[in-house]
């Protein structure tokens, strides 16, 4: 089944641990994308990748850290340093001349 | 800066109404617009687009209209159906290099049976 895999959908971690939030896509697009939901705020760029081995910051990317080590996967890891981690994130891909974004089922990640 | 400004927090419709969604951007680099819809807890989903070669696009009940000079497009849905109700955000992006979306605040439409 084709597609955007984000994993898990509810993650629940205790305050200045780190968490790493999976995203997997198999429709073979180059560009992928982490994105964050508040409420009130819109989605929030927080790092993208345009290529394997490569990735830059969004506007938002303090405390986040990412990795494309494969096409298919880009990891994002919450570290302890992010203030407010409990959020809505989504994970995006796009293939190269397609003007759309394609979204994955996103994670909420609640930090206690 | 808000690049790309939905200023209408919230939206309520009768069941069989025209609903009208607007946004403002600021980019004059932004050459495609994009309509998401999204439900709670769940990640949005491709609604509608725009080339700013074009000022209108219609899909079915969906038609985007884009103004250009005054920076401004609106998303309209005739008719509104209770289904229709979610949060519908407008994106834009600078198609050269496939860079990032770049989404407005989202605006909560409610069709009321």
């Amino acid at each position: 089944d084709g597609g955007i895999t984000q994993s898990p959908k509810y993650l629940f971690r205790k305050e200045g641990q780190n968490v790493t939030l999976s995203c997997e896509q198999n429709l073979n697009h180059d560009a992928m994308y982490w994105y964050r939901q508040d409420p009130g705020q819109g989605l929030r760029l927080i790092y993208y990748s345009q290529i394997v081995n490569d990735f830059q910051k969004g506007d938002i990317a303090e405390g986040y850290s990412v990795s494309r080590e494969k096409k298919e996967s880009f990891p994002l890891t919450v570290t302890s340093a992010q203030k407010n981690p409990t959020a809505f994130y989504l994970c995006a891909t796009a293939g190269v001349g397609n003007t759309e974004a394609f979204f994955g089922q996103g994670t909420r990640l609640t930090v206690v | 800066d808000q690049q790309v400004k939905q200023n209408s927090p919230s939206l309520s419709v009768q069941e069989g109404r025209i609903s009208i969604l607007n946004c403002d951007y600021t980019n004059s680099m932004f050459d495609y617009f994009l309509w998401y819809k999204k439900y709670p807890a769940e990640g949005p989903t491709f609604l509608i687009s725009i080339s700013s070669i074009k000022d209108k696009n219609e899909d079915g009940r969906f038609t985007v209209f884009l103004n250009k000079s005054a920076k401004h497009l609106s998303l309209h849905i005739v008719p509104s159906q209770p289904g229709d109700s979610a949060v519908y955000f407008c994106a834009a992006r600078v198609t050269s290099g496939n860079t990032p979306l770049v989404f407005g605040k989202g605006t909560r439409l409610s069709v009321i049976a």
